[in-house]
Order: structure tokens, then sequence, then C-alpha cells
């Protein structure tokens, strides 16, 4: 079947490191993404990430992917207040079409 | 171009009633999809048009929805008979022809049945 998991809550104070994890269940998706949402509003694509890599650097977020385990984290270097939002991880399985099966999304606090 | 543009941003509305909402997508694509989030979940899919062909249906889109996009262009979706159940925020998509490079959100609409 189709699922895909996310932790619930995360809290880093300002400066520090943020990784957030992700495990999918369809081990033929062929593209993974993160998008970013903040309060009342609409998703925002972060970066995505194509099956045949392991890794993936877009200036502070970092996307590592481990198909065998079928995990997938962002980590936010540098992490700042703005960066307090849900994100999603969200894959696209290869059922021939595009649509998305996302998380249900972290909640990122980010302290002063 | 502005992205992906939702009206109403808030809907109220009395159970039983009828509600539309429309999406106007990025004019030069050809893919718009229609989700709905609930408190504290992510989106789930619920339609998917390529042009004004609607392609894909998910089996949460009861016989009281409906959705169109008559020229490729804008869509519509409509929720008949509203139920409390209905609550949500719909987000509206969409995407170029290599959709896989990621959707185009909208901010959505609130929709509460009361």
């Amino acid at each position: 079947g189709e699922d895909v998991e996310q932790s619930l809550f995360l809290s880093v104070r300002e400066g520090d490191s943020s990784v957030i994890n992700c495990t999918y269940t369809d081990s033929s998706s062929t593209y993974l993404y993160w998008y970013k949402q903040e309060p009342g509003a609409g998703l925002q694509l972060l970066t995505y990430i194509f099956s045949n890599m392991d890794m993936k650097q877009d200036q502070r977020l970092t996307v590592l992917l481990n198909k065998k385990d079928k995990h997938l984290s962002l980590r936010i270097a540098d992490t700042q207040t703005g960066d307090s939002a849900i994100y999603f991880c969200a894959e696209i399985p290869t059922s021939g079409t595009y649509k998305y099966i996302f998380g249900t999304g972290t909640r990122l606090k980010v302290l002063a | 171009d502005t992205g992906v543009s939702q009206n109403p941003r808030h809907k109220i509305t009395k159970r039983g009633q009828n509600v539309t909402f429309r999406c106007d997508p990025i004019s030069e694509h050809n893919r718009l999809y229609w989700y709905r989030q609930t408190l504290g979940q992510g989106p789930e899919f619920l339609t998917y048009f390529q042009n004004e062909a609607q392609l894909e249906k998910s089996r949460l889109l009861s016989d009281r929805f409906s959705a169109e996009r008559p020229k490729g262009s804008f869509s519509t979706l409509e929720i008949q008979r509203t139920e409390q159940g209905d609550s949500a925020m719909y987000l509206c998509a969409s995407s170029s022809r290599t959709g896989n490079y990621g959707y185009t959100f909208g901010s959505g609409t609130r929709l509460t049945v009361v």
C-alpha cells in the first residue's frame, strides 16, 4: 500500500541544524519531495530528489535518500525562526499519474 | 503571472447548502489538481485534470463533489448538500507537463460547514 510517515513535532534552537525524517512504503516511487506550509498558507515546494540519487544539496537544505530502508530526510542548516512551519514529504508512486501521497507533516518549532 | 489563485479564501456555509470554489492555475501549466487537507493531516488527493480532461478521481470524491475545467484554464470544485465532515482546506495546484519537478500550490479555500 501507499503510506508516508513522519514524526509530528521537532523543536530546535536557532542556529542549530534540523533533521526531519520520513519513511515511505512504495519502493517504486521515482520522485520524492519536501514541501513547507506556513500557517494559513498553501504548500511551498522546497526541493525534490530523484530515486537514482542518494543526496541533494540546495543552499541550507540537504536531502538524503536511503532507498533500501525507504527513508528520506531533510536537513536544514543554521535553522532560523522563519523556518518554523510544517514540513511535508511526498512521493509520486509510479502508478501512471502525477498525484502525490503526502505524509502527515512535521511541525518544526525554532526557539530563539 | 502571480501563481495559483484560489477564491474565496474562506467560506462559511450552513449544512445542506451548495458551495463552489474557483482555482486559476499558472497560465502555461496544463495540469491542475485538487487536494483536501483536514487539521493535522497532510493533503489528500481529490482529482486531477490534464487540460480540460479529468483523468483521475479519488474515492474521497463522493457524488456530492464535482470538478470541472471547461476550457483547460480555470477550474471549479462544487460540493452539493454540504456536510460538517466537508469542513477542510481545499487546495488547488498546477504543474507543467513535466510535473515531476513539483507542483505550485494556491493558498487554499478554507470551508467551514456549520
